[in-house]
């Protein structure tokens, strides 16, 4: 079951600009993370946010939590053509035996035009 | 990808054989995962485990098998039972399977089934 949306499913913005991408989810979580993952390739973590933050940042990134609105964003400023990538967040959901696993949504496809 | 490996990066198998994926980390990490992902979409969770001679099912098991016989290796069986196994397979680890942390995954395995 698909707990993290992705919103846009595709971007495209031109070199310079800051790209915002939007998560939403449905049950209540402990943390969140965004991944990028380029073309073919395996994904990259990004950021991990909990559930008791509402807002971090890494170089160009910012990435927001709002746990009332179930929903996070993902802001990249001052994009570069090498931050065309998909993006992922991926929330933990519990299993039977007490371990978490990460659902992923279906991704933002980001295209940074030169 | 750095200290999380999967070999091949392609396979190509006939229908009806059973294939193995490697996947090997030298991160010390106790959990490991894999995922299928499919064009366009997000991954899904095929199988994971939390500590050594340790295995769960995760939300696709079915036609995979899977063995955790040493911390460092978790390889991914694709058997002939598998409707749809053509799809991109990716390994991930984590530091433990209590989703307090981030997933460093693999560059993934592309196995196409004809």
């Amino acid at each position: 079951s698909q707990q993290g949306e992705e919103d846009p499913q595709a971007l495209s913005i031109q070199e310079g600009e800051n790209a915002t991408m939007n998560c939403s989810y449905k049950t209540s979580i402990n943390n969140l993370q965004w991944y990028r993952q380029n073309s073919g390739r395996g994904l990259v973590h990004l950021i991990l946010i909990r559930s008791n933050e509402r807002e971090k940042h890494s170089g160009r990134l910012r990435v927001t939590l709002d746990t009332s609105k179930k929903s996070s964003s993902l802001l990249i400023t001052a994009s570069r053509a090498a931050d065309t990538a998909s993006y992922f967040c991926a929330t933990d959901a519990t299993l039977g035996d007490s371990s978490y696993k990460l659902i992923f949504g279906s991704g933002t496809r980001l295209l940074v035009r030169p | 990808d750095g200290g999380i490996t999967q070999s091949p990066k392609y396979l190509f198998r006939k229908e009806g054989q059973n294939v193995t994926l490697s996947c090997e980390q030298n991160l010390n990490h106790d959990a490991m995962y894999w995922y299928r992902q499919d064009p366009g979409q997000g991954l899904r969770l095929i199988y994971y485990s939390q500590i050594v001679n340790d295995f769960q099912k995760g939300d696709i098991a079915e036609g995979y098998s899977v063995s955790r016989e040493k911390k460092e290796s978790f390889p991914l069986t694709v058997t002939s039972a598998q409707k749809n196994p053509t799809a991109f397979y990716l390994c991930a680890s984590s530091f433990d399977g209590q989703g307090l942390y981030e997933q460093y995954f693999g560059p993934g395995t592309r196995l196409t089934v004809t």
